[in-house]
């Protein structure tokens, strides 16, 4: 069964404080796995898409990295607006099931001034 | 405009009545979907839509309709809504293997 899960669940740091958020996957042939950013009461927000292990993405303070079981969101450096929540999906091949993505439960971040 | 719309944004409503939830999207994607979001329980898809002629059941699509009526438009139904359906509901559209691009959200409470 293709299953995300993401970890941990919240993380609080002070702002400059670098840290990872990580997310493990099993998956039947994977096509994608997506960060979102979530802030509160607001839709999920696309960040990255990584297709094969070893592609690294990177975006202001944020990067993204892959292998063949997991992602890690690497932070260097947060601010306060970094403070949201954070998804990990994986999109399986489109046998498996149909292409949709497969989320994972979140990491809260939290980044105090 | 935003590029994908849901109306209404909140509601509230009580046991047994029944509620639609629409969504629109400027962004001319062939596929949408239908998420539910609980806290601590992460997204899950209730129902997708490749087509205007093509509407498939997601994980947890029981006590949930579509409807499909045009490219741009793909609205959700509870035909009688339970408080186990309180949740944030989104709408996402997407073009082939690309990123699924969601809505703002509809807040819906039921009493």
């Amino acid at each position: 069964e293709d299953q995300v899960t993401q970890s941990p669940e919240a993380l609080r740091l002070q702002e400059g404080e670098s840290s990872s958020l990580n997310c493990s996957y099993t998956v039947s042939g994977l096509r994608g796995l997506f960060w979102y950013r979530q802030d509160p009461g607001k839709g999920p927000e696309f960040l990255f898409t990584l297709y094969s292990a070893g592609e690294e993405k990177e975006k202001e303070r944020l990067k993204a990295t892959l292998t063949k079981k997991e992602s890690f969101l690497h932070i260097t450096a947060p601010k306060p607006e970094d403070s949201a929540t954070y998804l990990c999906a994986v999109q399986a091949n489109l046998w498996g099931s149909q292409g949709n993505l497969i989320f994972g439960k979140g990491t809260k971040l939290s980044v105090k001034p | 405009d935003a590029d994908v719309t849901q109306t209404p944004r909140n509601r509230i409503t009580k046991t047994g009545k029944r509620i639609m939830l629409e969504c629109s999207q400027t962004k001319g994607h062939d596929r949408m979907y239908w998420y539910r979001q609980d806290p601590g329980l992460g997204l899950r898809l209730i129902y997708y839509s490749f087509d205007v002629k093509d509407i498939n059941k997601g994980e947890i699509s029981d006590g949930y309709s579509v409807s499909r009526q045009a490219q741009a438009k793909f609205s959700l139904s509870l035909e009688s809504a339970i408080p186990n359906q309180t949740a944030l509901y989104f709408c996402a559209t997407s073009d082939g293997d690309t990123k699924p691009f969601f809505g703002p959200g509809t807040r819906l409470t039921v009493l």
